[in-house]
């Protein structure tokens, strides 16, 4: 089992509607999870992190984070065809930095 | 967030030559700097980590003598590409993490895409 999993997708959602995206990690240990967006040819840039249970908001984005079921799920509301990108899930397992494989989303206008 | 920069941003060179990607931090001081490549339509591949003042460490597969990592301020780090040839021919991405930063957020340079010939 990969340390970060994620499905490659892609993803294709009506814009407005709300994108899904999920993550599972192996180490039910980890403490810090982090969602980032990386449009084609551009490096990853970071949209949020969260560390505890529940749910964490900021603005479209809302980060679900579930330890006992080993998952960490990113919501995007009103998604726009901007949203267009591939997200990668990563989690801190142990010291090191694991990146899942990416999530590719199409927002169809 | 923290700013990187990466440079150059593109580089094209003849196939036995080498090559040297710098990362620097702008606005804060890099413990640690993680080099990235990424081949066409594939995931992130780390190749090596490096804390300043310390020899980097590498992953699995990476030879250690071709990408040549230095690492020698809070500032800075540098991967040297050694005699590269067109199957190096990648986006290579530098991420850091630091002292000042949220907890162990990686914040990533804009990237180098370098092309072989």
């Amino acid at each position: 089992q990969k340390e970060v999993e994620q499905n490659s997708g892609p993803l294709s959602v009506p814009e407005g509607a709300i994108a899904s995206l999920n993550c599972t990690y192996s180490d039910r240990g980890s403490q810090s999870f982090f969602w980032y967006r990386q449009y084609s040819g551009k490096s990853p840039e970071l949209i949020m992190f969260i560390y505890s249970n529940g749910d964490k908001e900021d603005g479209r984005f809302t980060a679900q984070l579930n330890k006992a079921s080993q998952y960490v799920s990113l919501l995007i509301r009103d998604s726009q065809p901007s949203d267009s990108a591939t997200y990668l899930c990563a989690v801190i397992i142990g010291n090191q930095f694991y990146f899942g494989t990416g999530t590719s989303l199409t927002v169809i206008p | 967030g923290a700013v990187v920069s990466q440079h150059p941003s593109w580089v094209i060179c003849k196939s036995g030559t080498s090559v040297k990607i710098e990362c620097r931090s702008l606005d804060f001081q890099a413990t640690t700097m993680f080099w990235y490549r990424q081949f066409p339509k594939q995931s992130l591949m780390l190749m090596a980590t490096s804390n300043e003042g310390s020899k980097a460490t590498y992953e699995q597969g990476v030879e250690k003598d071709k990408f040549l990592i230095n690492h020698a301020s809070l500032t800075l780090s540098t991967l040297t590409v050694t005699s590269a040839h067109p199957e190096d021919s990648s986006f290579y991405i530098c991420s850091v993490t630091g002292l000042d930063l949220s907890a162990d957020t990686q914040y990533f340079g804009p990237g180098t895409r370098l092309t072989v010939l």
